[in-house]
């Protein structure tokens, strides 16, 4: 069957430090997605793409960064990280023509 | 751009009561609509979607919603809720297109009580 994958699933690490947050998708989708989990905020988006080499900024892409070089990954990347970007992170899909997001089971981050 | 507003952060509620999320949206063209349930400690997983037809959508575990342009809506609703239904439920909202990014709200816990 079909999926999305996250890795870590699970992650502390300290204020300054290079983190990156892997997302693999199985779907053969072109969209893929990065959001951030806060309470009160629901779901955030980071970056999106809509195929190989091509990223764009979402809402809150200040301090992230993500590259696309094959169909079924986009990793995540925090260059320095800062406790403000302690939250769960999700990744998610999309085809061509499909509206809805299949997403994946999140990265719980901690930055102490 | 498109918004949406989960006015209720949380909802208590008896087992085998009814129940009714609400969800409101605002954006100046057709929008599609959808409810995506998160159970804890896991992803988001989608319950029912609005794209077009009929206003009444029917999703999984017997949840419905019904799409009012009017009033700018869509509430989600299940006539008798089990304890497994307590999770958080988000509201999302698209404007369509080749790849549509999704605008959340915030969300509404819904806590199922014996």
């Amino acid at each position: 069957d079909a999926e999305i994958t996250q890795s870590p699933r699970h992650k502390i690490i300290e204020t300054g430090r290079q983190v990156t947050l892997a997302c693999h998708q199985t779907w053969n989708h072109n969209n893929m997605f990065w959001y951030r989990q806060d309470l009160g905020h629901g779901l955030r988006l980071i970056h999106y793409s809509y195929g190989v080499h091509d990223t764009n900024k979402g809402e809150v892409s200040d301090g992230y960064s993500v590259s696309r070089s094959n169909t079924e990954d986009l990793p995540l990347t925090l260059e320095s990280a800062a406790s403000s970007q302690t939250s769960v992170y999700f990744c998610a899909s999309t085809g061509t023509g499909i509206y809805e997001q299949y997403f994946g089971p999140g990265t719980r981050l901690t930055v102490t | 751009a498109q918004s949406v507003t989960q006015l209720d952060s949380q909802v208590p509620v008896f087992e085998e009561a009814p129940v009714e999320l609400r969800c409101n949206y605002s954006s100046s063209v057709s929008v599609y609509l959808f409810w995506y349930v998160q159970y804890p400690n896991q992803g988001l997983q989608l319950l029912l979607k609005y794209l077009s037809g009929s206003t009444l959508v029917k999703g999984i575990n017997g949840f419905e919603a019904e799409f009012n342009k009017s009033q700018t809506s869509f509430h989600l609703r299940k006539p008798s809720v089990h304890i497994s239904d307590t999770a958080e439920y988000f509201c999302a909202v698209t404007l369509g297109g080749t790849a549509s990014k999704l605008t959340f709200g915030t969300g509404t816990r819904l806590q199922v009580t014996l």
